[in-house]
């Protein structure tokens, strides 16, 4: 049971270069989820969706973008990237925060930096 | 909005003491849960505990518990018998019943750094 899978573990990325982080679920879970983690800060949350074809942003969303075509995926698109979007991105899903489903389950995280 | 305070930075213990990470949170919701998550150098966070808050009785995973003061809004975690491979940053999180209201995910604290001595 591969659980969350998040890829790649590491990039690198020039100003203004757009990318996707990938996120892929094999729990069947409703409820998904992005985080970023900056240097002596906990992990803050940019979008989520509660089941495909929802999404819904989180506390820091600028930048960001995110679609949810099905129940495995919800890759995350940075269109333009910043150097104040390097940081460290955790992907983690639920089966069904609607249903309760307040224990996540995280991915093993994408260190992105921007040059 | 939920905020999570953890006032302890960096904390140094010796193997085998009991050592105590304190959590402390705002919030006008009456029902939610709580969470300690463990992320060592591998940077997997590992869910330590959980707790809820309509539950009196303090949450234990063998050596890892809590005490959890609704009214005061504290949530702190004491490690028994510390080993080495307790050694990892330790963050304190808040989640309410979902809404529909917007930014539903955990609210976590800044964290704090254990560094368990030999």
């Amino acid at each position: 049971n591969a659980g969350v899978t998040q890829t790649p573990k590491f990039q690198v990325l020039k100003t203004g270069q757009s990318m996707t982080l990938q996120c892929a679920q094999d729990m069947n879970h409703e409820y998904m989820s992005w985080y970023r983690q900056d240097p002596g800060m906990g992990l803050r949350l940019i979008h989520y969706s509660v089941g495909a074809g929802i999404t819904d942003q989180g506390e820091v969303p600028n930048g960001y973008n995110v679609s949810r075509s099905t129940t495995e995926d919800f890759p995350l698109r940075l269109l333009s990237a910043a150097p104040s979007q390097t940081s460290v991105y955790f992907c983690a899903s639920s089966y069904s925060r609607i249903a309760g489903g307040e224990k996540l389950f995280f991915g093993s995280g994408t260190q992105l930096s921007v040059l | 909005a939920q905020t999570v305070t953890q006032s302890q930075p960096e904390m140094s213990v010796q193997e085998a003491e009991t050592v105590t990470l304190s959590c402390t949170y705002d919030t006008s919701e009456n029902n939610y849960y709580l969470f300690w998550y463990k992320q060592p150098p591998s940077r997997q966070m590992i869910l330590v505990i959980r707790q809820e808050a309509y539950k009196q009785q303090n949450a234990t995973e063998n050596r890892f518990s809590v005490n959890f003061q609704k009214a005061a809004k504290s949530f702190s975690l004491k490690i028994s018998d510390s080993q080495l491979g307790d050694t990892a940053m330790y963050f304190c999180a808040f989640m309410k019943p979902f809404s529909g209201g917007g930014a539903d995910g955990l609210t976590f604290g800044k964290g704090t750094h254990l560094i368990i001595q030999p």
